[in-house]
Protein backbone atom coordinates (compact mmCIF):
# COMPACT_ATOMS: atom_id res chain seq x y z
CA UNK A 1 0.00 0.00 0.00
CA UNK A 2 0.95 3.41 -0.34
CA UNK A 3 0.83 5.93 2.05
CA UNK A 4 0.33 9.81 2.31
CA UNK A 5 1.55 12.10 4.57
CA UNK A 6 0.31 15.61 4.52
CA UNK A 7 1.82 18.38 6.49
CA UNK A 8 0.95 20.32 8.51
CA UNK A 9 -2.49 18.81 9.82
CA UNK A 10 -3.63 22.24 10.48
CA UNK A 11 -2.44 26.24 9.22
CA UNK A 12 -3.87 29.44 10.04
CA UNK A 13 -3.36 32.00 7.62
CA UNK A 14 -5.02 35.44 6.65
CA UNK A 15 -6.53 36.64 3.59
CA UNK A 16 -3.93 37.62 0.83
CA UNK A 17 -1.09 35.21 2.38
CA UNK A 18 0.61 33.22 0.22
CA UNK A 19 0.27 28.96 1.94
CA UNK A 20 2.21 26.18 0.90
CA UNK A 21 0.74 22.42 1.75
CA UNK A 22 3.18 19.79 1.65
CA UNK A 23 2.16 15.79 0.66
CA UNK A 24 4.94 12.88 0.87
CA UNK A 25 3.81 9.72 -0.65
CA UNK A 26 5.64 6.48 0.75
CA UNK A 27 7.10 5.34 -2.12
CA UNK A 28 8.10 7.29 -5.67
CA UNK A 29 4.54 7.94 -7.41
CA UNK A 30 5.82 9.68 -10.40
CA UNK A 31 3.42 12.60 -11.22
CA UNK A 32 0.44 10.48 -10.19
CA UNK A 33 -0.90 12.76 -7.19
CA UNK A 34 -4.07 14.60 -7.39
CA UNK A 35 -5.37 17.54 -4.88
CA UNK A 36 -8.64 17.97 -3.65
CA UNK A 37 -10.19 20.83 -1.72
CA UNK A 38 -13.11 20.18 0.78
CA UNK A 39 -15.78 22.63 2.50
CA UNK A 40 -18.00 21.41 5.15
CA UNK A 41 -20.87 19.23 4.35
CA UNK A 42 -19.83 19.30 0.64
CA UNK A 43 -17.96 16.67 -1.41
CA UNK A 44 -14.33 17.21 -2.60
CA UNK A 45 -13.93 19.36 -5.42
CA UNK A 46 -10.70 18.31 -7.62
CA UNK A 47 -8.21 21.16 -7.59
CA UNK A 48 -5.12 20.05 -9.55
CA UNK A 49 -4.54 16.86 -11.36
CA UNK A 50 -1.38 14.92 -12.27
CA UNK A 51 0.78 16.94 -9.60
CA UNK A 52 0.63 20.19 -11.84
CA UNK A 53 -2.54 20.36 -14.25
CA UNK A 54 -5.31 22.18 -13.08
CA UNK A 55 -8.73 21.88 -13.16
CA UNK A 56 -10.83 23.26 -15.48
CA UNK A 57 -12.66 25.95 -13.68
CA UNK A 58 -10.08 26.36 -10.76
CA UNK A 59 -8.72 29.72 -10.18
CA UNK A 60 -4.71 30.36 -11.38
CA UNK A 61 -4.18 31.16 -7.55
CA UNK A 62 -3.99 27.50 -6.78
CA UNK A 63 -0.69 25.45 -8.19
CA UNK A 64 0.63 22.35 -7.73
CA UNK A 65 4.53 20.77 -7.99
CA UNK A 66 6.62 17.71 -7.09
CA UNK A 67 7.63 14.49 -8.38
CA UNK A 68 8.23 11.50 -6.89
CA UNK A 69 7.53 10.94 -3.30
CA UNK A 70 7.41 14.87 -2.09
CA UNK A 71 4.27 17.55 -3.81
CA UNK A 72 3.21 20.46 -2.58
CA UNK A 73 -0.14 22.53 -3.03
CA UNK A 74 0.56 26.47 -3.42
CA UNK A 75 -2.15 29.41 -2.76
CA UNK A 76 -0.58 32.07 -4.15
CA UNK A 77 -3.00 34.83 -2.51
CA UNK A 78 -5.47 33.22 -0.33
CA UNK A 79 -9.01 34.56 -0.56
CA UNK A 80 -12.14 33.94 1.82
CA UNK A 81 -13.55 31.11 -0.27
CA UNK A 82 -10.01 29.38 0.31
CA UNK A 83 -10.88 28.39 3.75
CA UNK A 84 -11.25 24.59 3.52
CA UNK A 85 -9.61 21.21 4.53
CA UNK A 86 -7.47 20.15 1.51
CA UNK A 87 -6.66 16.66 0.40
CA UNK A 88 -3.49 14.89 -1.65
CA UNK A 89 -4.21 11.62 -3.26
CA UNK A 90 -1.94 9.41 -5.11
CA UNK A 91 -3.05 7.45 -8.58
CA UNK A 92 -0.27 5.52 -9.01
CA UNK A 93 -1.30 2.60 -8.29
CA UNK A 94 -5.01 3.46 -9.44
CA UNK A 95 -7.74 1.90 -9.04
CA UNK A 96 -6.24 1.52 -5.28
CA UNK A 97 -6.37 4.68 -4.71
CA UNK A 98 -5.07 6.58 -1.13
CA UNK A 99 -5.33 9.70 0.53
CA UNK A 100 -3.62 11.96 2.67
CA UNK A 101 -4.69 12.78 5.83
CA UNK A 102 -5.90 16.42 5.28
CA UNK A 103 -4.71 19.44 6.04
CA UNK A 104 -6.93 21.79 7.79
CA UNK A 105 -6.44 25.66 6.58
CA UNK A 106 -8.78 28.48 9.02
CA UNK A 107 -8.81 32.12 9.11
CA UNK A 108 -5.99 33.49 11.61
CA UNK B 1 -22.20 16.23 -18.26
CA UNK B 2 -21.90 13.23 -15.74
CA UNK B 3 -23.55 13.25 -12.25
CA UNK B 4 -23.81 11.18 -9.43
CA UNK B 5 -26.68 10.65 -6.49
CA UNK B 6 -26.11 8.20 -3.62
CA UNK B 7 -29.35 6.52 -2.30
CA UNK B 8 -30.31 3.75 0.86
CA UNK B 9 -30.64 3.71 4.22
CA UNK B 10 -29.07 6.41 7.13
CA UNK B 11 -29.52 3.53 9.51
CA UNK B 12 -28.22 0.22 9.47
CA UNK B 13 -28.10 -2.07 12.78
CA UNK B 14 -24.29 -3.36 14.07
CA UNK B 15 -23.47 -6.93 12.44
CA UNK B 16 -25.89 -6.12 9.52
CA UNK B 17 -25.44 -5.40 5.72
CA UNK B 18 -24.82 -1.57 4.73
CA UNK B 19 -26.19 -1.06 1.60
CA UNK B 20 -26.06 1.68 -0.72
CA UNK B 21 -26.42 2.77 -4.64
CA UNK B 22 -25.17 5.26 -6.65
CA UNK B 23 -26.96 6.46 -9.61
CA UNK B 24 -25.43 7.78 -12.76
CA UNK B 25 -27.20 10.05 -15.13
CA UNK B 26 -25.45 12.19 -17.79
CA UNK B 27 -24.24 9.23 -19.63
CA UNK B 28 -23.59 5.58 -19.60
CA UNK B 29 -21.99 3.50 -16.86
CA UNK B 30 -20.43 1.36 -19.33
CA UNK B 31 -18.21 4.12 -20.36
CA UNK B 32 -14.64 2.44 -20.72
CA UNK B 33 -12.54 4.98 -19.72
CA UNK B 34 -14.11 5.34 -15.79
CA UNK B 35 -13.35 3.43 -12.92
CA UNK B 36 -16.68 4.24 -10.46
CA UNK B 37 -15.71 4.45 -7.17
CA UNK B 38 -17.09 4.49 -3.36
CA UNK B 39 -15.36 6.54 -0.77
CA UNK B 40 -15.94 7.48 2.56
CA UNK B 41 -15.43 10.06 5.51
CA UNK B 42 -16.57 9.52 9.76
CA UNK B 43 -17.30 12.00 11.24
CA UNK B 44 -14.33 14.53 11.51
CA UNK B 45 -12.02 12.39 9.70
CA UNK B 46 -10.59 12.34 6.47
CA UNK B 47 -11.20 10.59 3.06
CA UNK B 48 -10.60 6.58 2.58
CA UNK B 49 -11.63 4.87 -0.45
CA UNK B 50 -13.39 1.96 -0.02
CA UNK B 51 -13.32 0.49 -3.47
CA UNK B 52 -14.26 0.38 -6.99
CA UNK B 53 -14.93 -1.18 -10.11
CA UNK B 54 -14.67 -0.94 -13.73
CA UNK B 55 -17.11 -1.17 -16.35
CA UNK B 56 -16.27 -4.59 -17.26
CA UNK B 57 -16.99 -5.66 -13.88
CA UNK B 58 -13.50 -5.54 -12.41
CA UNK B 59 -13.56 -4.97 -8.49
CA UNK B 60 -10.93 -3.62 -6.63
CA UNK B 61 -11.00 -3.30 -2.60
CA UNK B 62 -9.38 -1.69 0.33
CA UNK B 63 -7.21 -4.61 1.62
CA UNK B 64 -8.70 -3.24 4.97
CA UNK B 65 -12.15 -4.01 3.78
CA UNK B 66 -11.77 -6.21 1.60
CA UNK B 67 -13.15 -9.20 3.34
CA UNK B 68 -16.52 -7.47 4.32
CA UNK B 69 -17.10 -5.30 0.93
CA UNK B 70 -18.83 -6.07 -2.58
CA UNK B 71 -19.42 -3.55 -5.19
CA UNK B 72 -21.42 -4.30 -8.07
CA UNK B 73 -23.01 -2.60 -11.14
CA UNK B 74 -26.01 -2.63 -12.60
CA UNK B 75 -25.77 -1.63 -16.36
CA UNK B 76 -29.72 -1.48 -17.11
CA UNK B 77 -30.51 1.00 -14.30
CA UNK B 78 -27.13 2.59 -14.87
CA UNK B 79 -26.75 2.43 -11.07
CA UNK B 80 -23.45 0.82 -9.09
CA UNK B 81 -23.85 0.06 -5.62
CA UNK B 82 -21.86 -1.06 -2.24
CA UNK B 83 -22.54 -4.01 0.23
CA UNK B 84 -20.69 -3.90 3.29
CA UNK B 85 -20.89 -6.65 5.66
CA UNK B 86 -20.88 -7.12 9.52
CA UNK B 87 -21.00 -3.34 10.33
CA UNK B 88 -20.10 -1.88 13.58
CA UNK B 89 -20.29 2.11 14.91
CA UNK B 90 -16.94 2.17 12.87
CA UNK B 91 -18.39 2.15 9.53
CA UNK B 92 -20.73 5.20 10.76
CA UNK B 93 -19.80 7.92 7.98
CA UNK B 94 -20.49 9.82 4.81
CA UNK B 95 -20.30 7.61 2.00
CA UNK B 96 -19.66 9.16 -1.51
CA UNK B 97 -19.73 8.10 -5.03
CA UNK B 98 -17.36 9.16 -7.37
CA UNK B 99 -15.67 8.84 -10.65
CA UNK B 100 -12.19 8.29 -11.35
CA UNK B 101 -12.18 9.64 -14.66
CA UNK B 102 -8.70 9.32 -16.88
CA UNK B 103 -6.50 11.66 -18.69
CA UNK B 104 -4.19 9.70 -20.99
CA UNK B 105 -2.59 7.61 -17.79
CA UNK B 106 -3.44 10.26 -15.43
CA UNK B 107 -6.55 9.10 -12.85
CA UNK B 108 -8.44 11.59 -10.84
CA UNK B 109 -11.53 11.92 -9.15
CA UNK B 110 -13.58 15.05 -11.05
CA UNK B 111 -17.26 13.93 -10.80
CA UNK B 112 -18.50 13.21 -7.24
CA UNK B 113 -22.05 12.59 -5.61
CA UNK B 114 -23.00 14.82 -2.71
CA UNK B 115 -22.82 11.60 -0.16
CA UNK B 116 -24.97 10.09 2.09
CA UNK B 117 -24.53 9.74 5.89
CA UNK B 118 -24.89 6.09 7.46
CA UNK B 119 -25.05 5.31 11.12
CA UNK B 120 -24.62 1.85 12.38
CA UNK B 121 -26.74 2.23 15.95
CA UNK B 122 -29.10 -0.42 17.63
Amino acid sequence: DIQMTQSPSSLSASVGDRVTITCRASQSISSYLNWYQQKPGKAPKLLIYAASSLQSGVPSRFSGSGSGTDFTLTISSLQPEDFATYYCQQSYSTPQDSFGQGTKLEIK
Amino acid sequence: QLQLQESGPGLVKPSETLSLTCTVSGGSISSSSYYWGWIRQPPGKGLEWIGSIYYSGSTYYNPSLKSRVTISVDTSKNQFSLKLSSVTAADTAVYYCAINNQYYYYYYMDVWGKGTTVTVSS
